[in-house]
């Protein structure tokens, strides 16, 4: 049981490149998550799918797009890398958009924009 | 606005002592209020989920506060060890959406 895995670790892009980042999560948790962390700053939600099959924005999505593969994974897309994408990213998983339900994150993926 | 504000922002104390981590928050409507800790290089992991009508909830030697009224909570952390470094997260949740309203976090380094 590894919870939420998250691929690369660590990625440097140069502007305009393009990425995916991969997230899957073994926990037969509904719905998933996709955050950015900056220094200073609290987790902001960049998308997010509550259920396989729908996927909504969050407070920040400009500049990013997301696939809910199936169930288990759930993959963030850079389309055209800008400098301001620096950031730590963070999947994250829980059994239901509920409330009193618990999220568990993956380990994280830093990025960096040149 | 919707905002979670924590303090201090930094804190270092020595192995042994305690401490007090501070949040206050303006969110509405409010369903619960957590507290993550998150170790350097890794993601956050749960401590604490209080919801409005629980004023106490402990976890080991941490234990959490919450004062619906003043909009407040802490975290204590009672004889600290050098594994407690780590940023602590107050995050709440608002509406029955589960949405999360994350804080700054606080960066505790605890020395020998």
């Amino acid at each position: 049981n590894a919870g939420v895995t998250q691929t690369p670790k660590f990625q440097v892009l140069k502007t305009g490149q393009s990425m995916t980042l991969q997230c899957a999560q073994d926990m037969n948790h509904n719905s998933m998550y996709w955050y950015r962390q900056d220094p200073g700053m609290g987790l902001r939600l960049i998308y997010y799918s509550a259920s396989e099959g729908t996927t909504d924005k969050g407070e920040v999505p400009n500049g990013y797009n997301v696939s809910r593969l199936n169930k288990r994974e759930f993959s963030l897309r850079l389309e055209s890398a800008a400098p301001s994408q620096t950031s730590v990213y963070f999947c994250a998983s829980r059994l239901g958009t509920g409330v009193m339900y618990e999220q568990y994150f993956g380990p994280g993926t830093r990025l960096t924009v040149t | 606005k919707n905002q979670v504000e924590q303090s201090p922002q930094s804190l270092i104390i020595l192995e042994g002592k305690n401490c007090t981590l501070q949040c206050n928050y303006t969110v509405s409507p409010f369903s619960n209020l957590r507290w993550y800790k998150q170790d350097t290089g890794r993601g956050p992991v749960s401590l604490t989920i209080m919801t409005f009508s629980e004023n106490t909830k402990s976890n080991g030697r941490y234990t959490a506060t919450l004062d619906a009224d003043t909009k407040q909570s802490s975290l204590h952390i009672t004889a600290s060890q050098l594994s407690d470094s780590a940023s602590y997260i107050c995050v709440v949740s608002s509406g029955n959406t589960g949405k999360l309203i994350f804080g700054q976090g606080t960066t505790l380094q605890v020395k020998p």
